[in-house]
């Protein structure tokens, strides 16, 4: 079965200051679905950024981005330029690629705080 | 805002009572999931319906009783709940079950006493 581990509880961060979450996974598949979700105190899980195995090339959406180490098994996420409204809880996710392994299991979150 | 959304947002029910969470969603999906987040714990998937049909029940005791009357509406009745029950209830939707991007709702925060 596959595991996703996120090692921060919590992290913080100046505002404008990049910061990094880590996040790794655990899994005997080559192909397969990473992501990164946002969960700000609305409750409302928003995805924020999606990487194929496939691609070596790491996947960027504005101010995120993902250092993806396929061979580490490793996908962290950066945060550039930090805003106020990126403090939320993250949550790094995985779903196969294979067949009708559809569950996305996800890690325990990070909560991320933005300080001003 | 995603297009799903869940009523009520705040639920008390006591352990003998019988209450139902509702999600909706008008995006054309024909997927839709529950999922459970309890404090301190990865989200649990409990039950996946795909064109009305459920596709998968993820071990989830029986007090728990989803319905999904047709791909726009998904219910989870709850019976005779225990403390430990107490969690956010999230509901997803997307296009197809096998669909990889899921949009969620903002959950309910259910308390059982």
């Amino acid at each position: 079965a596959q595991t996703v581990t996120q090692s921060q509880p919590e992290m913080s961060v100046q505002e404008a200051e990049t910061v990094t979450l880590s996040c790794t996974y655990d899994t005997s598949e080559s192909d397969y679905y990473l992501f990164w979700y946002k969960q700000p105190p609305s409750r409302q899980m928003i995805l924020v950024i999606r990487q194929e195995a496939y691609k070596q090339q790491n996947a960027t959406e504005n101010r995120f981005s993902v250092n993806f180490q396929k061979a580490a098994k490793s996908f962290s996420l950066k945060i550039s330029d930090s805003q106020l409204g990126d403090a939320a809880m993250y949550f790094c996710a995985y779903r196969s690629a294979q067949g009708s392994n559809y569950k996305l299991t996800f890690g325990k979150g990070t909560l991320l705080t933005v300080n001003p | 805002e995603t297009g799903v959304t869940q009523t009520p947002r705040h639920l008390v029910m006591g352990m003998t009572n019988k209450k139902s969470l509702k999600c909706e969603q008008h995006l054309g999906h024909n997927a839709m999931y529950w999922y459970k987040q309890s404090a301190k714990k990865p989200l649990e998937l409990m039950f996946v319906y795909s064109l009305e049909e459920r596709v998968e029940n993820n071990s989830v005791p029986s007090r728990f009783s989803p319905e999904c009357p047709n791909s726009s509406h998904l219910f989870l009745h709850l019976h005779t709940l225990q403390p430990e029950d107490s969690a956010l209830y999230l509901c997803a939707s997307s296009l197809y079950w096998d669909n990889t991007e899921a949009f969620f709702g903002q959950g309910t925060r259910l308390t059982v006493v």
